[in-house]
């Protein structure tokens, strides 16, 4: 049981570039999350999917596009880097409607990106 | 809107003293409230939550922390802290569609 796994763990990226991360769970969990962590601002949500096929917008979804194409898979793209975008990216999962503990969020080790 | 607020950026305590950060929440409902510890280069792991019932709740490593409601509080606390809970604790609170808000952090260092 892996948990949820991110990849790739480190990239640098220079401006106008794309790149995909992957975030993988084996928990079955329905809902799944990205966040982006900055110093001093915690962790802020990008985008998130409460299902196979959904997707919504969270609190920074500029510059960002998501899908969700198997329940255990979470895609987040950058389609042209921008130095602002230079982070942590965490994904995280949740909400398996057979365990009462559907508001605990499960993290991955995170990917840390540069971009040039 | 759902806040959550950190307010000690930094805190430094000894090897063996006492620890509380603090956090406060600003919600309009029944607060689900978490926890969270990142050791550095790490995800972040669940140290306790808080749904209903008892306000006093215990977590993993020792930790606690006090819900109280007319404080708009979720502090966390531990009596003896040890070298390694030396890390960066965030506080959460859960939203009516299962998203956490969370706060900007503490950075707990340990003296020696």
């Amino acid at each position: 049981n892996a948990g949820v796994t991110q990849t790739p763990k480190f990239r640098v990226l220079k401006t106008g570039q794309s790149m995909t991360l992957l975030c993988a769970q084996d928990m079955n969990h329905e809902y799944m999350y990205w966040y982006r962590q900055d110093p001093g601002m915690g962790l802020r949500l990008i985008h998130y999917s409460v299902g196979e096929g959904t997707t919504a917008k969270g609190e920074v979804p500029d510059g960002y596009n998501v899908s969700r194409l198997k329940k255990q898979n979470f895609l987040l793209g950058l389609e042209s880097a921008a130095p602002s975008q230079t982070s942590v990216y965490f994904c995280a999962s949740s909400f398996n409607p057979l365990s009462a503990a559907s508001y605990e969020q499960y993290f991955g080790p995170g990917t840390r990106l540069t971009v040039t | 809107a759902q806040s959550v607020t950190q307010p000690d950026i930094h805190i430094t305590v000894s090897e063996g003293a006492s620890l509380e950060l603090r956090c406060n929440y600003s919600y309009g409902a029944t607060p689900y409230l978490f926890w969270y510890v990142q050791s550095p280069g790490q995800g972040l792991q669940l140290l306790l939550k808080y749904f209903s019932g008892d306000t006093l709740v215990q977590g993993i490593k020792g930790f606690e922390a006090e819900f109280k409601r007319s404080q708009s509080s979720f502090n966390l606390r531990k009596p003896s802290v040890h070298w390694s809970d030396a890390a960066e604790y965030f506080c959460a609170v859960g939203d009516s569609s299962y998203k956490l808000i969370f706060g900007s952090g503490t950075r707990l260092l340990v003296r020696p």
